[in-house]
């Protein structure tokens, strides 16, 4: 069964930073596309970022390119999302999701990210 | 900047059909836009309708189908059920390699 577990959320003052987890399990990780996706209270999707299997190659929503960094490590079979320079509109849940054949197929069950004074 | 447009609100009675679209505000939806559906309901995690835009993730009714439409993609639901009342989500894949999610579309039954 895939799983994808995402923790690391949290309360955080503006300006801050955190780094956000995703342990996949249920797969074999290294051989899939991995992406981050946020949604904030009350609002749509928001597609973050993705990486390829041996993390060569990236893509970044124009808007969050500077402030977000996606990495992995397929030893542990872990996504990571190093988010800083935290804002107000940030707050957000975040989710893991696997890419698959053009296709985000499995999903997490997200991890909150609340970033207030 | 480009804007994945969705109807923000659509309805349908029990049993009945609706289709729900997924345009781009400049320029037309095709194939080569790897178009995929989404499905939300309150305080779940989305999960996979449709991808590549018509083919059905695993598990997936045969009562949810998508296709292009014109100048954009589309959801349609035939037969609808009252769980199928949620949010949609459609998601293109730009020649930049990036995604861009539409706003959504909350579906009501009744």
């Amino acid at each position: 069964e895939v799983r994808l577990v995402e923790s690391g959320g949290g309360l955080v003052q503006p300006g801050g930073s955190l780094r956000l987890s995703c342990a996949a399990s249920g797969f074999t990780f290294h051989n899939y596309w991995m992406n981050w996706v946020r949604q904030a209270p009350g609002k749509g999707l928001e597609w973050v970022a993705n990486m390829n299997q041996d993390g060569s190659d990236k893509y970044y929503v124009d808007s969050l390119k500077g402030r977000f960094t996606i990495s992995r490590d397929n030893a542990k079979s872990t996504l990571y999302l190093q988010v800083s320079s935290l804002r107000v509109e940030d707050t957000a849940v975040y989710y893991c999701a696997r890419g698959f054949d053009y296709n985000l197929d499995y999903w997490g069950q997200g991890t909150l990210v609340t970033v207030s004074s | 900047q480009t804007v994945v447009t969705q109807e923000p609100s659509l309805s349908v009675s029990p049993g009945g059909t609706v289709t729900l679209t997924c345009g781009l505000s400049s320029g037309s939806v095709s194939t080569s836009h790897y178009c995929s559906w989404h499905q939300q309901t309150p305080g779940q995690a989305p999960r996979s309708l449709i991808y590549r835009t018509n083919i059905r993730s695993s598990g997936v009714p045969d009562r949810f189908s998508g296709s292009i439409l014109g100048n954009k993609a589309a959801l349609t639901i035939t037969g609808a059920q009252a769980d199928d009342e949620c949010d949609y989500y459609c998601v293109l894949q730009m020649s930049s390699g990036i995604w861009v999610f539409g706003g959504g579309t909350k579906v009501t039954v009744l």
